[in-house]
């Protein structure tokens, strides 16, 4: 099975600090995704990537950056956390050209 | 650019009842259709997927869903609901041939009445 790990299912952190949040992909898939999800708005495309070292915007970038240094990993930034940052953040994976995408469990973090 | 239009934001039915949950797309070549579903607390599992081919599709947990182009919708079904089917169902629409990026509906949460 595909296994798609988060490095955390909780964080809370205070406004201003540098967040990272950590996805790994144990399939050798290429294709990598970041995603928020609020409530009313489903989940909604922050970064993704196609291959190592290369990433894409995705709908709403601002205020993330993302960094890909091996091909299992995917990590989110926030260089700056705001409260407005405070969401259900999910990683997903996915194979070459293939739509399908696999899910991690992912992470709630809170801004205070 | 493509779209996803989940008009249902809830639904509740009773156990044993049957179910369907609407979806409705935007886009201008056949799409690639999913439907996941989000467990609370839990990441998206992959319920069933649309390519190509016959239009009715089955997937896990017995539930199907049925491709109609000329409505532009991919509605789910399932003829009899468990408890454990509560959860949140997300339907989303991927770009054939391109970007590998799916863009995903708001969400139905479904409810379970005993």
């Amino acid at each position: 099975d595909v296994k798609v790990t988060q490095s955390s299912r909780y964080l809370v952190k205070r406004t201003g600090e540098k967040v990272f949040l950590e996805c790994v992909q144990d399939m050798d898939h290429e294709n990598m995704f970041w995603y928020r999800q609020d409530p009313g708005l489903g989940l909604r495309l922050i970064y993704f990537s196609y291959d190592v070292k290369m990433k894409e915007k995705g709908d709403i970038p601002e205020g993330y950056s993302v960094s890909r240094e091996k091909k299992e990993r995917f990590s989110l930034i926030l260089e700056s956390a705001s409260t407005n940052q405070t969401s259900m953040y999910l990683c997903a994976s996915s194979p070459g050209q293939s739509n399908e995408q696999f899910f991690g469990p992912g992470t709630r973090l809170t801004v205070l | 650019a493509q779209s996803v239009t989940q008009p249902d934001i809830h639904i509740t039915v009773s156990e044993g009842a049957s179910l369907e949950l609407r979806c409705n797309y935007s886009y201008g070549a056949t799409p690639y259709l999913f439907w996941y579903v989000q467990s609370p607390g839990q990441g998206l599992q992959l319920l069933l997927k649309y390519f190509s081919g016959d239009t009715l599709v089955q997937g896990i947990k017995g539930f199907e869903a049925e491709f109609k182009r000329s409505q532009s919708s991919f509605n789910l079904r399932k003829p009899s609901v468990h408890w454990s089917d509560a959860a949140e169902y997300f339907c989303a629409v991927g770009a054939s041939g391109s970007a590998r990026q799916l863009t995903f509906g708001s969400g139905t949460q479904l409810t379970v009445l005993p």
